[in-house]
């Protein structure tokens, strides 16, 4: 099956600039999740998608992140304005509905942003 | 304080070598995930478990759920497994799916 797909794979902005992640999740799969990995550590949920509604959006900076997943489908996560410390790789990851119980969730390859 | 620990954080050993890497959590869980992380960025779910032991292929992961500890062993190792290794859980109570609290992983470098 093919994979969770991402793009762009790495991105360089300056500060204050805007930027935009796209992830189009394995077929089928109804959860998306957007996770933030700075750089050393373990990756952080930022919002987690059922279908096309928010589940858990509670540790994304609302001030200036946004993401939505209109169709149910693929998804974007936004940055508007960035911040050096937005400086990580953004993952997407996506998994069968979760009341299927402790289903395993598959990573995209990340996307890579430098804030300068 | 990180609620999930991983030792060592670095291990370097040579191709060939039984190599053990190690993850303690502090409350009950429902699940807990071996991943692998290279270079660039992906993530790979090795394993994802609850009880007892799996095996992979020379990968075996082991859970004592008493001890709320969990290894990862690697068999006859070989460059290409160089890697981050993390390990992360889905806590018992309360929490997305998606809301897994991860270790900050363990670099592992395999020497020819």
């Amino acid at each position: 099956e093919a994979g969770v797909a991402q793009s762009p794979r790495y991105k360089i902005i300056e500060k204050r600039q805007s930027v935009a992640f796209w992830c189009n999740p394995i077929s089928g799969h109804a959860t998306l999740y957007w996770y933030q990995q700075i750089l050393g550590q373990g990756p952080k949920l930022l919002i987690q998608f059922q279908n096309n509604g928010v589940v858990d959006d509670s540790q994304l900076p609302k001030d200036r992140f946004s993401a939505e997943r209109l169709k149910g489908v693929d998804s974007t996560l936004k940055i508007q304005p960035a911040k050096l410390e937005d400086s990580a790789v953004y993952l997407c990851a996506s998994s069968l509905a979760p009341k299927l119980g402790n289903s395993p969730l598959h990573f995209g390859n990340g996307t890579r942003l430098t804030v300068t | 304080k990180n609620e999930v620990e991983q030792s060592p954080q670095n291990l370097t050993a040579q191709e060939g070598e039984f190599i053990t890497i190690n993850c303690s959590y502090s409350v009950g869980i429902s699940a807990l995930h071996w991943l692998q992380q290279h270079p660039g960025g992906g993530i790979v779910s090795l394993f994802m478990l609850s009880s007892g032991k799996k095996k992979h292929g020379r990968l075996i992961a082991t859970i004592n759920i008493q001890e709320k500890h969990s290894s990862l062993h690697i068999t006859a190792s070989h460059p290409r497994d160089s890697a981050v290794y993390i390990c992360a859980v889905r806590w018992l109570y309360g929490g997305s799916q998606g809301n897994l609290i991860f270790g900050k992983g363990t670099k592992l470098s395999v020497k020819p």
